[in-house]
């Protein structure tokens, strides 16, 4: 079983806020990072697919970085708006070759955001 | 990207009964699997649904108490027997259109309350 931790488990910014959040997983065996973000009530939305050390993947306001070496990546939100309130899952994909994770995303607990009008 | 259904979207059931949840692709996809979330704890993952043949389920989960179906490659249920409160739980339906590193998408989910 991988071992994938979020923090903070939650946040509570002010609108205009810039802030930031961690996902660490195991650097052995690394194959994908995956960011989703979950609006309560509906289905979790694709965020990133990051592969590449160093990698720095974007959209809008959002952006992530990937450090495969040492097994963390950072999501950025640059001046939060209030719609930007989720819970925010980063999930590990691991290489196929190990049988015990290779099929599957193994979720860390997620970040929730709250951003405060 | 592809668009998922799931029936219900939420229920409130009784201990002892049971509930099948179903999941609807607006296309075909290869790869498709059932999660649930408890409260306060990730996303796990239940079985991946395989056409034509038994799910293949995760450590801690079995045939059971989470009957799955998948008839074709658009169509999915997952049951979930013998209901206790410790299944109350978000429950989603997620594809995959290949193997790899590819996006997985999910449903809306379907939030489950056992009393």
């Amino acid at each position: 079983i991988l071992n994938v931790e979020q923090s903070p488990q939650s946040l509570h910014v002010q609108e205009g806020d810039s802030t930031n959040f961690t996902c660490s997983f195991p650097s052995s065996n690394f194959y994908a990072l995956h960011w989703y973000r979950w609006e309560t009530a509906k289905s979790p939305e694709a965020l990133f697919v990051m592969t590449l050390n160093g990698d720095e993947k974007k959209k809008g306001r959002i952006s992530a970085t990937l450090n495969t070496k040492e097994g963390y990546s950072y999501l950025y939100i640059k001046g939060s708006q209030p719609e930007d309130s989720a819970t925010y899952l980063c999930a590990p994909y691991m290489s196929p070759m190990n049988n015990n994770a290779g099929n599957m995303l193994t979720f860390g607990g997620g970040t929730r955001l709250m951003v405060k009008p | 990207s592809a668009v998922i259904s799931q029936k219900p979207s939420r229920d409130i059931c009784q201990r002892g009964t049971s509930l099948t949840i179903q999941c609807q692709v607006d296309s075909q996809v290869t790869m498709m699997f059932w999660y649930r979330q408890q409260p306060g704890q990730s996303l796990t993952l239940i079985a991946t649904a395989n056409q034509g043949s038994e799910a293949t389920y995760e450590s801690g989960f079995v045939i059971d108490k989470f009957p799955i179906s998948r008839p074709n490659l658009t169509f999915s249920t997952l049951t979930v027997s013998n209901m206790s409160p410790e299944d109350s739980s978000i429950y989603l339906c997620s594809v995959k259109r290949q193997g790899g590193i590819y996006e997985q998408y999910f449903g809306p989910g379907t939030r489950l309350t056992v009393t």
